[in-house]
């Protein structure tokens, strides 16, 4: 079955980086792309980018470029996201997602990662 | 960026009720509208694709419409796990936007 196992919480100081990986098993890796969604309770769900497995290219959310650089190991089927220059507003649970397409009109995140949180603090 | 505007935030219901949730778009998205459940231990699952089409495996008491700016998700008679938190999500134009979400709660 498809899984997306992300890595555990994290805890890191102001200014410095983080990297969050996100294992996939179940399906052919390099087939699908694998999203980024950052969640708060302030901001609710906002999307950060997406890698092509296969190629590692990448697409960010203007928001989200100079923070997240995501990067895929496909030895191991593994997505990672690193968060630079990490402030208090970077806190969050942060999910990883395969996109999934249907047809010529259907788009979406079929399976999620169970999520990691982030937590910035001096 | 497209501003997706969910109502209500939270809504109170009972077991067997009938709900609908909604969700406008801040510009038409020619009906390219995800919903969303998450559950309160994190996990989200997908429920509905493009305004009205049903994900595998999802009951058949969950539906979805839509046009323009405009779109809705039902729940036709609630069963105990539907209690959650719903999104919409809307993919017509990068990046792509969730709703704030509507809490579905037990009346």
């Amino acid at each position: 079955q498809v899984q997306l196992q992300q890595s555990g919480a994290e805890l890191a100081k102001p200014g410095s980086s983080v990297k969050i990986s996100c294992k996939a098993s179940g399906y052919t890796f390099t087939s699908y792309y694998i999203s980024w969604i950052k969640q708060t309770t302030g901001q609710g769900l906002e999307y950060i980018g997406y890698i092509n497995t296969g190629s590692g290219g990448t697409n960010y959310n203007e928001k989200f470029k100079g923070k997240a650089t995501l990067t895929v190991d496909k030895s191991s089927s593994t997505a990672f996201m690193q968060l630079s220059s990490l402030t208090p507003d970077d806190s969050a649970v942060y999910y990883c997602a395969r996109d999934y397409y249907s047809g010529d009109v259907g788009y979406y995140f079929d399976y999620w990662g169970q999520g990691v949180m982030v937590t910035v603090s001096s | 960026d497209i501003q997706m505007t969910q109502t209500p935030s939270s809504m109170p219901a009972s077991l067997g009720e009938r709900v609908t949730i909604s969700c406008r778009a801040s510009q038409g998205i020619s009906n390219y509208l995800n919903w969303y459940q998450q559950k309160p231990d994190g996990t989200i699952k997908p429920l509905i694709y493009y305004t009205s089409n049903l994900q595998s495996g999802v009951p058949s008491r969950f539906s979805g419409s839509g046009s323009g700016t405009d779109y809705s998700l039902t729940i036709s008679s609630l069963e105990p796990e539907d209690f959650a938190m719903y999104y919409c999500q809307q993919y017509d134009s990068s990046p792509w936007t969730f709703g704030g979400g509507t809490k579905l709660e037990l009346k």
